[in-house]
C-alpha cells in the first residue's frame, strides 16, 4: 500500500480547461512538495508547503496544504499543452521524503 | 553551472549480471540521494549521503544493492546479480545542505532493463 495516494492516476483534458489533482495520506507530514516530471527527465520541484492550510500560487498553479497536513491539492487554471507531465507529491517524514505514484496529465491543444 | 548528470542513460543487462550506475551531483552539494522509479509507482527512496556522515541505507531493498560516494562527490550505485524486478529508472538527486526544506535537483535517470 502507498503511504501517499494521488488522484486521479491519469487525466486528459483540452487546452483552456481547469483541473485539480489530489494527494492524500493518513500520515502527517512536516512539509509537502509538488514536482513535475517530463519524459526522460528527472522531477523538477514546483513548490514546498510547510504550514497547515497554506496556499501558494505559481502563475496558473495553486497549491494548498491541508489543515491537518495530511493532504494537498494542485489546481491548474486554463491548462496549456506545456503543463503536460507527471505530477508527483512528496511528503516529508523525519529526514526523508515519501513520494506518491503521481498523476499523469495530458493537455490536448 | 551543470546540473546533476547520470550515466549511462540506458542500460540493458542479463539476469544475474552486476551493473554500476553513476551520478555526478551539482558541485558544492553535500547531500546526494538515490531513488528508484518503477512504472506506475512513485519514487522509492534507496539511500542518502550527507557529507562525511554514514549514509542512510534504510531504503535499499536487498543486500544486492550498495552505493558509494567517493570524495564527497561522485556516487556509484551497484546492483549485484540483477533480477528482472530490478528493472526501473534509477534517479539521483543532490541538494545543497540536506533534506529539510532544501530543494533536491534530480538527474535525468538511468533506465535499467534486466532481461
Amino acid at each position: 500500500t502507498q503511504l501517499l495516494e494521488q488522484s486521479p492516476q491519469f487525466l486528459s483534458i483540452q487546452e483552456g480547461e481547469n483541473l485539480t489533482v489530489y494527494c492524500n495520506s493518513s500520515s502527517v507530514f512536516s512539509s509537502l512538495q509538488w514536482y513535475r516530471q517530463e519524459p526522460g527527465e528527472g522531477p523538477v520541484l514546483l513548490v514546498t508547503v510547510v504550514t497547515g492550510g497554506e496556499v501558494k500560487k505559481l502563475k496558473r498553479l495553486t497549491f494548498q496544504f491541508g489543515d491537518a497536513r495530511k493532504d494537498s491539492s494542485l489546481h491548474i487554471t486554463a491548462a496549456q499543452p506545456g503543463d503536460t507531465g507527471l505530477y508527483l507529491c512528496a511528503g516529508r517524514i523525519d529526514q526523508n521524503f515519501v513520494f506518491g505514484p503521481g498523476t499523469r496529465l495530458s493537455v490536448l491543444p | 553551472g551543470a546540473g546533476v548528470s547520470q550515466s549511462p542513460s540506458n542500460k540493458v543487462t542479463e539476469k544475474g549480471k552486476d551493473v554500476e550506475l553513476r551520478c555526478d551531483p551539482i558541485s558544492g552539494h553535500t547531500a546526494l540521494y538515490w531513488y528508484r522509479q518503477s512504472l506506475g509507482q512513485g519514487l522509492e527512496f534507496l539511500i542518502y549521503f550527507q557529507g562525511n556522515s554514514a549514509p542512510d541505507k534504510s531504503g535499499l531493498p536487498s543486500d544486492r544493492f550498495s552505493a558509494e560516494r567517493t570524495g564527497g562527490s561522485v556516487s556509484t550505485l551497484t546492483i549485484q546479480r540483477t533480477q528482472q524486478e530490478d528493472s526501473a529508472v534509477y534517479l539521483c538527486a543532490s541538494s545543497l545542505v540536506g533534506p529539510s526544506t532544501d530543494t533536491q535537483y534530480f538527474g535525468p535517470g538511468t533506465r535499467l532493463t534486466v532481461l
